[in-house]
C-alpha cells in the first residue's frame, strides 16, 4: 500500500458526461500529480499541484481541470467526455517536488 | 523535452533466470524511479535512484547519470515478477517522464 488513495477504482460513464476523480495523498506530502495511462499514449503527466497551487502542466486537455484543497486532497474533473478519454488515471504524491513519488491504485475510466 | 527509451520492449524468461533492463535518457535528471506495474495495474515503487547503486532483495539498480542511463537487474526471477517495468525521469520540478516500459513474462 503506497498510502495514496484514489476513488473510485472503476468508473463507467457515457460520452458527453462529466466525472470527478478524487485523490488523497500520503500523510505529509505537499505535492500531488495526475497522470493518464492509455494504450496509445503510455503514461503521461497531466498536472501538478504543490500545497494548493498549480505548479506544472503537461498534456492536459482544456476539458480537464484539477484542484488541490486546503486539506491537500485533490480532484481531477473530466468533462464532455469522449471515447478516447477512456484510460487509467493515476494520482501520485511526494513530500516536495523532485523527491520520490508514490502512486495510487488508479481510477479506470471507461467512456461508452 | 526529455526522451526516455527502455529496452528491450518485451522479455520472456524461465523461472530462475536473471535479466537486465535498460533505461536511456536524453538529458540530465535529478529524479529517476523504477516501477513495476502488476497485472492489476498497480504501479509499485522499486527504486528511487537518480544516481548510484541500490539493492533490494533480488532486485538491484544502477544509474550512471553522467552517461544518462540506468539498469535494473532482476535475479532468480519468479512468476510474480511478471508485468511491465517502467523507468521514469524528471528534471523540472517533480513531474516524471515515463519510458514505454519493458513487458516481462516469467514462465514456470
Amino acid at each position: 500500500d503506497s498510502g495514496v488513495t484514489q476513488t473510485p477504482k472503476h468508473l463507467i460513464t457515457a460520452t458527453g458526461q462529466r466525472v470527478t476523480l478524487r485523490c488523497s495523498p500520503r500523510s505529509g506530502d505537499l505535492s500531488v500529480y495526475w497522470y493518464q495511462q492509455s494504450l496509445d499514449q503510455g503514461l503521461q503527466f497531466l498536472i501538478q499541484y504543490y500545497n494548493g497551487e498549480e505548479r506544472a502542466k503537461g498534456n492536459i486537455l482544456e476539458r480537464f481541470s484539477a484542484q488541490q484543497f486546503p486539506d491537500l486532497h485533490s480532484e481531477l474533473n473530466l468533462s464532455s467526455l469522449e471515447l478516447g478519454d477512456s484510460a487509467l488515471y493515476f494520482c501520485a504524491s511526494s513530500p516536495l517536488s523532485d523527491t520520490e513519488a508514490f502512486f495510487g491504485q488508479g481510477t479506470r475510466l471507461t467512456v461508452v | 523535452g526529455i526522451q526516455v527509451e527502455q529496452s528491450p520492449p518485451d522479455l520472456i524468461l524461465q523461472e530462475g533466470a536473471n535479466s537486465t533492463l535498460r533505461c536511456n535518457f536524453s538529458d540530465s535528471v535529478n529524479n529517476l524511479q523504477w516501477f513495476h506495474q502488476n497485472p492489476w495495474g498497480q504501479l509499485i515503487n522499486l527504486f528511487y535512484i537518480p544516481s548510484g547503486t541500490k539493492q533490494n532483495g533480488r532486485l538491484s539498480a544502477t544509474t550512471v547519470a553522467t552517461e544518462r542511463y540506468s539498469l535494473l537487474y532482476i535475479s532468480s526471477s519468479q512468476t510474480t515478477d511478471s508485468g511491465v517495468y517502467f523507468c521514469a525521469v524528471g528534471n523540472q520540478g517533480g513531474k516524471l517522464i515515463f519510458g514505454q516500459g519493458t513487458e516481462l513474462s516469467v514462465k514456470p
